[in-house]
């Protein structure tokens, strides 16, 4: 079947890297996506890797993708308080390209 | 550019009443959708469209009817409420359905149901 797995919360001092993880099931998966909620707002697409690609840096963002094990990541360096928000890990079905599956999302706070 | 606009924010709504849900968006995007978001659920599609004219179910539709008569508006009405209804919902608009586009959010509206 089709899901995707976060942990839920995520504790990190500031100024240190956060690293969140995502757990997929669809190997087929074509896009996988990070976005980021912050409190009363809806999701902002952070970043997002396509399914050939192993690794993809943009500014303090690096997200990685192991296919065999089905595993996604995203590093924060020097994570800021800025930074304190729920992340989503999505992945698109390839069945059905309009259809993006969620994780339940990591809760990333900051410890000064 | 206002981006994906939900209206209204907030709203307390009676077992059984009936209720819709605004989205309109500005930047011409032809796919929109609705999720709603429950604890530790993370986002589960509801409907979406592909086009004026064109609606398709998502993964939870009961309960749930839309319609696109233009491209900028894409309402999602509760038939009758209960209060397994009660989430907060999100609208979303893309370019179109193409894997990679990214979704544009709008900022939710709270939904409870006594």
């Amino acid at each position: 079947g089709e899901d995707v797995e976060q942990s839920l919360f995520l504790s990190v001092r500031e100024g240190d890297s956060s690293v969140i993880n995502c757990t997929y099931t669809d190997s087929s998966s074509t896009y996988l996506y990070w976005y980021k909620q912050e409190p009363g707002a809806g999701l902002q697409l952070l970043t997002y890797i396509f399914s050939n690609m192993d690794m993809k840096q943009d500014q303090r963002l690096t997200v990685l993708l192991n296919k065999k094990d089905k595993h996604l990541s995203l590093r924060i360096a020097d994570t800021q308080t800025g930074d304190s928000a729920i992340y989503f890990c999505a992945e698109t079905v390839y069945s059905s390209a309009s259809k993006i599956i969620f994780g339940s999302g990591t809760r990333l706070s900051i410890r000064p | 550019n206002a981006g994906v606009t939900q209206t209204p924010k907030f709203q307390v709504l009676k077992t059984g009443q009936s209720m819709t849900l605004q989205c309109a968006q500005d930047m011409n995007h032809e796919y929109m959708s609705w999720y709603r978001q429950d604890p530790g659920m993370g986002l589960r599609l509801i409907h979406y469209s592909v086009g004026a004219g064109i609606t398709d179910q998502g993964e939870v539709p009961n309960g749930y009817n839309v319609s696109r008569s233009t491209t900028e508006d894409f309402p999602l009405r509760l038939l009758s409420a209960a209060p397994s209804q009660t989430s907060v919902y999100f609208c979303a608009s893309a370019v179109n359905r193409g894997e990679g586009q990214p979704q544009h959010f709008g900022d939710g509206t709270r939904l409870s149901i006594l």
